[in-house]
């Protein structure tokens, strides 16, 4: 069984348009996150929700909104995307809890923005 | 915010070979992680370590929390073509929001020659 998954797991889309990418996470966690990975393999946190509340927003520009509609989806939905958008946008998900660390994370969702 | 510098940036090595990468922080950190990214995958945690000095393994790979909490090593004994991949160093710090969030290291890509 897929611990977190997401969808799609390719974007190609124009600069200009509205997307959205889904994430499901099947382990009973209540912290989600969404983390960017550029070009160099970067990768930095965005977002993440507690039990459907905002807990981190690493000022990211409001072109990005995150929603979760229950504790296991954590939806992200990006307006107007442009060129810098181009990334590997992954989900992850962890039981807040000390020293469980741990976080699972999707296999990611590859966005080109032409 | 806190960026984790790793060294090497890249490593190319013969299979059987023993290997060691190291992250560092100008701040200290409470617990150090190590994640393994395999090529189109998310990254999957290796080693937790909680304590200065700690030193534990997994596997092959052995990991240490240095002494001044302002680094972290890993190591990789007897190399396998499976082991191919970057791995990223990560430290909990307290974002804007005032909660914890993860940050990555710039990562080591590791790369075996048959």
């Amino acid at each position: 069984d897929t611990a977190v998954s997401q969808t799609p797991k390719y974007l190609v889309t124009q600069m200009g348009n509205d997307k959205s990418i889904k994430c499901e996470q099947n382990l009973g966690h209540d912290t989600m996150y969404w983390y960017k990975q550029d070009s160099k393999k970067f990768l930095k946190i965005m977002f993440s929700y507690n039990n459907k509340e905002l807990i981190i927003n690493e000022t990211v520009p409001n072109r990005f909104s995150p929603k979760s509609p229950d504790k296991a989806h954590l939806n992200l939905h990006i307006n107007s995307l442009e060129l810098g958008d181009s990334a590997v946008y992954f989900c992850a998900s962890r039981q807040l809890r000390l020293y469980q660390e741990t976080q699972y994370f999707g296999p990611g969702t590859r966005l080109l923005v032409l | 915010g806190q960026q984790l510098n790793q060294s090497p940036q890249s490593m190319f090595i013969q299979e059987g070979e023993d290997v060691s990468m190291n992250c560092t922080s100008s701040s200290i950190f409470n617990t150090w992680l190590w994640y393994k990214q395999e090529p189109g995958e998310g990254p999957v945690l290796l080693i937790a370590l909680y304590k200065a000095g700690e030193l534990t393994s997994n596997g092959r790979l052995t990991a240490q929390f240095g002494i001044t909490r302002k680094d972290s090593f890993l190591n990789i004994s007897a190399s396998i073509p499976s082991d191919v991949g970057i791995y990223f160093c990560a430290g909990p710090q307290i974002s804007n929001f005032g909660n914890e969030k993860l940050t990555f290291g710039t990562g080591t890509r590791l790369t075996i020659i048959p």
